[in-house]
């Protein structure tokens, strides 16, 4: 099993851009989550997904839109991006949200 | 606000000592995890002690939860260089959601 990949490593891109951050598991999970992580700061909880087309806003949602179409996969999109989105973002799931949940590597994102 | 807190923010030990880092949260849970983060990398899953435990252990790892007290400890024995990175515990809010406290960062110093 991969577990949990997230792709790109690495993104920049400059304000006002749009992108979408991939992340895809293959262990069926039905809970899956985003977060974005600043420097020398804890984890806030983004989007989070408890099962195909179903997804709902966690703790800093403005500026990010997400889909479920398949258990597997859990894009997250900027809309238009700004400096304040610069961060590194991870990706997780879990059998649910009372599991353990198994993170991607992240996505180290600098927006300009 | 975050449903878990952990303290100290940060703690230097040497090594073979043991570390102790203390979670405290707000609301009724059904279990709370404890993950490590090493400088720059995803989290890995650490333990997990359900509501009705009250200590755990996972080799060097002993978990403790006081649900009167709404808190939970993690005490690492015997530390180790490799032990050095931010430990945060997390819980699961309402079946909904999933929560990380804002970590504690240990460093152990050889």
């Amino acid at each position: 099993n991969a577990g949990v990949t997230q792709t790109p490593k690495f993104q920049v891109l400059k304000t006002g851009q749009s992108m979408t951050l991939q992340c895809a598991q293959d262990m069926n999970h039905e809970y899956m989550s985003w977060y974005r992580q600043d420097p020398g700061m804890g984890l806030r909880l983004i989007h989070y997904s408890v099962g195909a087309g179903i997804t709902d806003q966690g703790e800093v949602p403005n500026g990010y839109n997400v889909s479920r179409s398949t258990t597997e996969d859990f894009p997250l999109r900027l809309l238009s991006a700004a400096p304040s989105q610069t961060s590194v973002y991870f990706c997780a799931s879990g059998l649910s949200p009372y599991n353990e949940q198994f993170f991607g590597p992240g996505t180290r994102l600098t927006v300009l | 606000s975050q449903q878990g807190e952990e303290d100290p923010q940060a703690l230097s030990i040497q090594e073979g000592e043991n570390a102790t880092m203390n979670c405290s949260y707000k609301t009724s849970i059904n279990n709370l995890q404890w993950y490590r983060q090493n400088s720059g990398r995803g989290l890995v899953h650490l333990i997990l002690i359900r509501s009705n435990e009250r200590e755990k252990h996972s080799g060097r790892l002993r978990v403790t939860l006081d649900t009167s007290k709404k808190s939970s400890s993690l005490l690492i024995t015997a530390s180790r260089a490799a032990d050095t990175a931010s430990y945060f515990c997390a819980t699961g809010i309402n079946g909904q959601n999933f929560v990380f406290g804002p970590g504690t960062r240990l460093s152990v110093l050889p």
